[in-house]
């Protein structure tokens, strides 16, 4: 069946690395996706990455895949206040055409 | 990327009423998706609404609780109906991005509280 995993909650001290975790089940999906909601907000798309790619870079953002294990993580540097949030994992499973499954969302708390 | 409006933001609403939530896209696209995120959970796909044919929900939803139209390529309604207050949740509309991006944009969400 279709279903991603995160852990709950993470809590960093500003400025450090946060590293948030995800794994899915459907070995055959073809986009994973971070997003991020803040309080009373929508969902933003943070990143995304391809299932040929083990490694995505986009600033402060790093995505690691590991198809293998079906791992995904998601480490955001130098974290600050305002990183502070809920981040979704999501993948389009195999036959899931355009259907997003969702993590729970790793709810990341920074503090000084 | 696309830009979603959706309105309303929020609403508290009585139980056995109706609420009919708009989103509006700045661009033609051919899905359209809508979400239900319930309390201090994740996000669950109601159903796919294309332009021009009926909505496709997903295994638990069904279209006399929640009917959506699609009457053109940059609109869509979805109405949560005979509302109690396990309906109270967030609801989001959703379109793909076809710039090259491969993401998924969301509208800001209708946060709904059935009393």
């Amino acid at each position: 069946g279709e279903d991603v995993e995160q852990s709950l909650f993470l809590s960093v001290r500003e400025g450090d690395s946060s590293v948030i975790n995800c794994t899915y089940t459907d070995s055959s999906s073809t986009y994973l996706y971070w997003y991020k909601q803040e309080p009373g907000a929508g969902l933003q798309l943070l990143t995304y990455i391809f299932s040929n790619m083990d490694m995505k870079q986009d600033q402060r953002l790093t995505v690691l895949l590991n198809k293998k294990d079906k791992h995904l993580s998601l480490r955001i540097a130098d974290t600050q206040t305002g990183d502070s949030a809920i981040y979704f994992c999501a993948e389009i499973p195999s036959g899931g055409y355009n259907k997003l499954i969702f993590g729970a969302g790793t709810r990341l708390a920074v503090h000084p | 990327s696309a830009v979603i409006s959706q309105k309303p933001s929020r609403d508290i609403c009585q139980r056995g009423t109706s609420l009919t939530i708009q989103c509006q896209v700045d661009s033609q696209v051919t899905m359209m998706f809508w979400y239900r995120q319930q309390p201090g959970q994740s996000l669950t796909l109601i159903a796919t609404a294309n332009q021009g044919s009926e909505a496709t929900y997903e295994s638990g939803f069904v279209i006399d609780k929640f009917p959506i139209s699609r009457p053109n390529l940059t609109f869509s309604t979805l109405t949560v109906s005979n509302m109690s207050p396990e309906d109270s949740s967030i609801y989001l509309c959703s379109v793909e991005d076809l710039t090259g991006n491969r993401g998924y944009t969301f509208g800001s969400g209708t946060r709904l509280t059935v009393v």
